[in-house]
């Protein structure tokens, strides 16, 4: 199994919603990640968890919330989001160790749309 | 200032011919790691291969390799009998500073569109 999952792959939310993007993987990693990609620009890094501890928050505003509840799930909270926060937001883990160490794998996205 | 530059936008190559994409970064950390990313329309970014910058010799991983010119601070993606499904954004990324076991944090270049055409 060497995929990390993202759900939503399509959303779409009002700006006084509440929603949650998930990531999960089964790989054994223990790091996680958060990255926000604009059309037509590279993935910019938002958060990183580290052994299910935030370990990089690249001053990211409040309406984004990530959460890591064990070392399989990854979820970003997202409230009171502006048009702008309209991106493909990516997902990606690490392995600590061995074969591959350091070499981010990416799930394929979820598009959000705030309207 | 930029840490990672890819100055093509964009770039045609015909089937099966070899095609370079430039990248060219900036650091004053001596151990970092160069990767190189692939983005289909469908968004994943798939991972293509990695150089460290302590490694000798210049990584390759099936049709993809990595010409490292470490005084130049270059790190272009050389891809051989490209194919018509090589047609994707492909990203050179950086992390600096050295491997610690924990997070890899990774900086990423503005992206060079590839088109192969018949």
């Amino acid at each position: 199994d060497t995929e990390v999952t993202q759900t939503p792959k399509h959303l779409v939310m009002g700006m006084t919603n509440k929603k949650s993007l998930k990531c999960e993987q089964h790989m054994g990693h223990r790091a996680m990640y958060w990255y926000k990609q604009k059309a037509k620009k590279p993935p910019e890094l938002m958060f990183v968890y580290s052994y299910e501890k935030l370990s990089i928050n690249e001053s990211v505003p409040s309406r984004f919330s990530p959460e890591c509840p064990n070392s399989s799930l990854l979820n970003l909270h997202l409230h009171a989001l502006q048009p702008e926060d309209s991106a493909l937001y990516l997902c990606a883990s690490s392995p600590p160790w061995g074969p591959g160490a350091n070499v981010l794998t990416f799930g394929a996205g979820s598009r959000l749309t705030v309207l | 200032a930029q840490k990672i530059t890819q100055t093509q936008p964009g770039m045609f190559v015909q089937e099966k011919e070899a095609v370079t994409l430039d990248c060219t970064y900036d650091t004053s950390d001596p151990s970092y790691g160069l990767f190189w990313y692939k983005q289909p329309s469908s968004g994943e970014m798939i991972f293509l291969i990695y150089q460290g910058s302590y490694d000798q010799q210049n990584a390759t991983e099936g049709r993809y390799s990595l010409n490292f010119q470490k005084a130049r601070k270059s790190a272009n993606l050389v891809i051989s009998a490209s194919q018509l499904g090589d047609s994707a954004m492909y990203f050179c990324a950086m992390r600096e500073g050295g491997y610690t076991g924990t997070a890899s944090k990774l900086t990423f270049g503005t992206g060079t569109r590839l088109q192969v055409t018949l």
